[in-house]
């Protein structure tokens, strides 16, 4: 089955800076990588995701690379607000598709 | 939008005793997903259905089953609770065919 490891597990950023998030899978086969973002008291929210024929997406602050050479997928957040403080998850498919394996999360806080 | 609701946002119970976690959507969403969530472990599949009356094991399925007699609800079921079973039960639902899951808000379940 897939295998999903992400790192850091934590990680603190200034306000205004950047922040990046990295994810690495095994299945060769896996086609489409999505970002999951969980605030306090609440359950995990799609953000963004990526195809496997595409190298780069972005939506405003938010932008998602994947290199299939390599099986690493990355979040990045620029511009860092106190709203992005949460708890990023990767996942990738496996079964087909048919469900998702989820990285261990990334506690992101932001300093004022 | 979306809704997926969990029946209780805290639980407290018994080593021993059977505990029932329910979960509802109202989008006529085909596949449900019942995971748990622990520190450092990220969002673990406990199992999943297709459909009515179907279900699937996921990765750490030992101690629990699953009921879904209907469409929109989902149960998940430990028949002798144990300490070990502490943890953030997430509830999600998917429509057949896409690829986003809609988590609730999970439920925090104490074991003693």
């Amino acid at each position: 089955g897939e295998n999903v490891e992400q790192h850091p597990s934590t990680l603190s950023v200034q306000e205004g800076d950047s922040a990046v998030i990295k994810c690495t899978y095994s299945d060769s086969a896996s086609n489409y990588f999505p970002w999951y973002k969980q605030e306090l008291g609440k359950g995990p929210q799609l953000i963004i995701d990526i195809r496997s024929n595409v190298g780069e997406k972005k939506d405003q602050r938010i932008a998602v690379t994947l290199n299939k050479t390599a099986k690493h997928f990355s979040l990045h957040i620029t511009e860092t607000q106190p709203e992005d403080s949460a708890v990023y998850f990767c996942a990738a498919p496996s079964f087909g598709n048919e469900k998702l394996t989820f990285g261990t999360g990334t506690r992101l806080t932001i300093i004022p | 939008d979306v809704k997926v609701t969990q029946s209780s946002r805290y639980l407290v119970k018994r080593t021993g005793e059977k505990v029932f976690l329910e979960c509802v959507q109202d989008m006529d969403h085909e596949n449900m997903f019942w995971y748990r969530q622990d520190p450092g472990l990220g969002l673990r599949l406990i199992y999943f259905s297709y459909d009515v009356k179907m279900k699937e094991k996921g990765d750490i399925p030992e101690g629990y089953s699953v009921s879904r007699e209907k469409k929109e609800r989902f149960s998940l079921i430990l028949e002798s609770a144990s300490t070990n079973q502490t943890s953030m039960y997430l509830c999600a639902s998917r429509p057949m065919g896409g690829e986003t899951q809609y988590f609730g808000p999970g439920t925090r379940l104490l074991v003693l």
